[in-house]
């Protein structure tokens, strides 16, 4: 079945420093991944549509400065949370699909710890 | 916009059958998804309804009639295992998912 893999699992980091995080999408090919971020005991919001070779498109209200996406191949995504603040502290997860009517497969998430 | 509606927590016992309704308002619509997640963990993919009717995979099944912009989630045979998060997600333009706010089933002895 399709994989997604991501890491770090969890990472901690001080207030003011970037956080990159990467998503591999490890046995299929992924021209469109999606990034969510989730709260405790809340939904998964959908952060940013990233795009193989072009602009990632993104959310309203999420700030593109902030958040960098960046989808150089067709099976790796990466979201680097820029200048990290207490308030970004989250689990952040990507998703991506084989097939058009196929289930999205998610990574294990990561999550973020900014101190 | 989008929106999913699903009720916050279901409890139920081992054996037991549970229903999780969705309803949804959205301004495209490609299908309804069920998504499982676990605390600490990242959703897994359930079941998906793009027709109208019930898709059945072992002891789940999923129901979705567009007319009525709803579907449900049946879990059956109730496991300890099962006390978890589920979502319903509606796949619209672009494949984006929207997801709903969650149920938390608890299944207890």
């Amino acid at each position: 079945g399709a994989v997604v893999s991501q890491h770090p699992s969890r990472v901690i980091c001080k207030s003011g420093t970037s956080v990159k995080i990467e998503c591999r999408s490890l046995d299929f090919q992924a021209t469109t991944m999606f990034w969510y971020r989730q709260f405790p005991k809340k939904s998964l919001m959908l952060m940013a549509t990233s795009n193989e070779g072009s602009k990632a498109t993104y959310e309203q209200g999420v700030e593109k400065d902030k958040f960098l996406i960046n989808h150089a191949s067709l099976t790796l995504s990466t979201l680097t949370v820029t200048s990290a603040h207490p308030e970004d502290s989250s689990f952040y997860i990507c998703s991506a699909s084989p097939e058009a009517n196929y289930g999205y497969t998610f990574g294990s998430g990561t999550r973020l710890t900014v101190v | 916009g989008q929106s999913l509606e699903q009720p916050s927590e279901v409890t139920a016992v081992e054996g037991a059958i549970v229903q999780i309704n969705c309803t949804y308002q959205t301004s495209g619509f490609y299908g309804l998804s069920w998504y499982q997640q676990h605390d600490g963990g990242a959703p897994t993919f359930l079941s998906y309804n793009a027709l109208d009717g019930l898709e059945e995979t072992g002891r789940f099944s999923s129901f979705l009639s567009r007319s009525d912009s709803y579907g449900y989630l049946l879990l059956q045979e109730l496991q300890m295992k099962d006390s978890a998060s589920y979502f319903c997600a509606v796949r619209a333009a672009g494949n984006k998912l929207t997801f709903g706010g969650g149920t938390r089933v608890l299944v207890k002895p």
